[in-house]
């Protein structure tokens, strides 16, 4: 089955840019989707189709996806930033949805 | 608006069934299939299938195969997820969410149900 691998952590000072990876193999054929979930609310889709933003994301989040890894870029950080964060992507070859095992991203 | 109104929170026995139920307002249901998706506490996101609400056609996880069954009901454009033989392990919040094609992303989501499996 298709694996999706983040870091568990990634820390961040207030207005320095954040960086979450996910690795999957070749995952750049695929589309890649991001989501930020706050502790006790469901996800939220932040970045969709490796890089485009649906309609109420700051342009502080953008996506990039090449290879064998896809980024997700949250520039100028805000304490309100600090969530969890997936990455998802439907592996064809299975018929089955896929998401990274999370990134929980600290705004020091 | 969209809306995504899942069942209330339950608690089972290990070895009982549960059924959660999502119900869709705002748009065309047959035009979106529908995830399911589990989150143990503190632990991150687990896909577990998906139906296509206009034919009822399905995929699961393969760790679910056997357990899950999930279904429609057009009249009322609610899916519902049934898991069975619960076990500790099946304790989580269970989300429901709408994608206009397979390979897109959830764009809405509801608000989650609580499972709880305790003797």
């Amino acid at each position: 089955s298709y694996v999706l691998t983040q870091p568990p952590s990634v820390s961040v000072a207030p207005g320095q840019t954040a960086r979450i990876t996910c690795g999957g193999n070749n995952i750049g054929s695929k589309s890649v989707h991001w989501y930020q979930q706050k502790p006790g609310q469901a996800p939220v889709l932040v970045v969709y189709d490796d890089s485009d933003r649906p309609s109420g994301i700051p342009e502080r989040f953008s996506g990039s996806n090449s290879g064998n890894t896809a980024t997700l870029t949250i520039s100028r950080v805000e304490a309100g930033d600090e969530a969890d964060y997936y990455c998802q992507v439907w592996d064809s070859s299975s018929d089955h949805g896929v998401f990274g095992g999370g990134t929980k991203l600290t705004v020091l | 608006q969209v809306q995504l109104v899942q069942s209330g929170a339950e608690v089972k026995k290990p070895g009982a069934s549960v059924k959660v139920s999502c119900k869709a307002s705002g748009y065309t249901f047959t035009s979106y299939y529908m995830h399911w998706v589990r989150q143990a506490p503190g632990q991150g996101l687990e896909w577990m299938g998906i139906i296509n609400p206009s034919g009822g056609s399905t995929s699961y996880a393969q760790k679910f195969q056997g357990r899950v069954t999930m279904t429609r009901d057009t009249s009322t454009s609610t899916v519902y997820m049934e898991l069975s033989s619960l076990r500790s392990e099946d304790t989580a919040v269970y989300y429901c969410g709408r994608v206009q094609g397979v390979i897109m992303p959830i764009d809405y989501w509801g608000q989650g149900t609580l499972v709880t499996v305790s003797s």
